[in-house]
């Protein structure tokens, strides 16, 4: 069965950065792109961007574009997002998702929490 | 970029039906596609591509797509289907997933 399993809950201080993983099983990893959602405390779901596993090709929303970055390593069907800079709005539930073509994502990770206070 | 636009709150007596509206510019044209977002949990997805069930979602949920609203229905609502819901399309102006700002629904 398709399963992504991201790392675990990550504390960190404004200005650091943090590196999250999604590994993939149950299904070709190169066949999907790997998206990323983030929900903070009391707000719906931002889409921050995605990653084509087969070709490393890197689409970002806006406002993550030159703070975030989407990574990914086909040999252990694994995805990363890096985001720098880490302010204490960026306290959230990270997670990824596999996509299927340019429409829905049809199976999420657990999810991240990523806590930034000094 | 493009906007979708969800009622923040939804209410429903139990049995009822829920539906749960998610608006945007000729959103009739695009696939939409809804989540629904319990606490403590990863985001389910209940329908895609307007109106398509993925295996395990009862068929109590269904869901429509017309000129500038699409709609969840949720019929013979449970306690159980209390949850945020959100809509998703694809920008194809810039490739990206947009988010509606989601729906709470109450089950009275």
């Amino acid at each position: 069965q398709v399963q992504l399993v991201q790392s675990g809950a990550e504390a960190k201080k404004p200005g650091a950065s943090v590196k999250v993983s999604c590994e993939a099983s149950g299904y070709t990893f190169t066949g999907h792109s790997i998206h990323w959602v983030r929900q903070a405390p009391g707000q719906g779901l931002e889409w921050m961007g995605r990653i084509s596993p087969k070709s490393g090709d890197t689409i970002y929303a806006q406002r993550f574009q030159g703070r975030v970055t989407l990574t990914r390593d086909t040999s252990i069907s694994t995805a990363f997002m890096e985001v720098t800079g880490l302010r204490s709005d960026d306290t959230a539930l990270y997670y990824c998702a596999r996509g299927w073509g340019t429409g829905h994502l049809d199976y999420w990770g657990q999810g991240t929490l990523v806590t930034v206070s000094s | 970029s493009y906007v979708v636009t969800q009622p923040p709150s939804v209410s429903v007596a139990p049995g009822q039906t829920a539906r749960i509206t998610c608006g945007g510019n000729n959103i009739g044209t695009k696939s939409v596609h809804w989540y629904q977002k319990k606490p403590g949990q990863a985001p389910v997805l209940v329908v895609y591509d307007d109106s398509d069930r993925p295996s395990g979602i009862p068929a109590r949920f269904s869901g429509s797509n017309s000129g500038n609203t699409a709609t969840l229905t949720i019929s013979r609502v449970e306690a159980g289907d209390e949850a945020d819901y959100f809509c998703q399309v694809w920008d194809n102006t810039n490739d990206h997933r947009v988010f509606g700002g989601g729906s709470r629904l109450t089950v009275l």
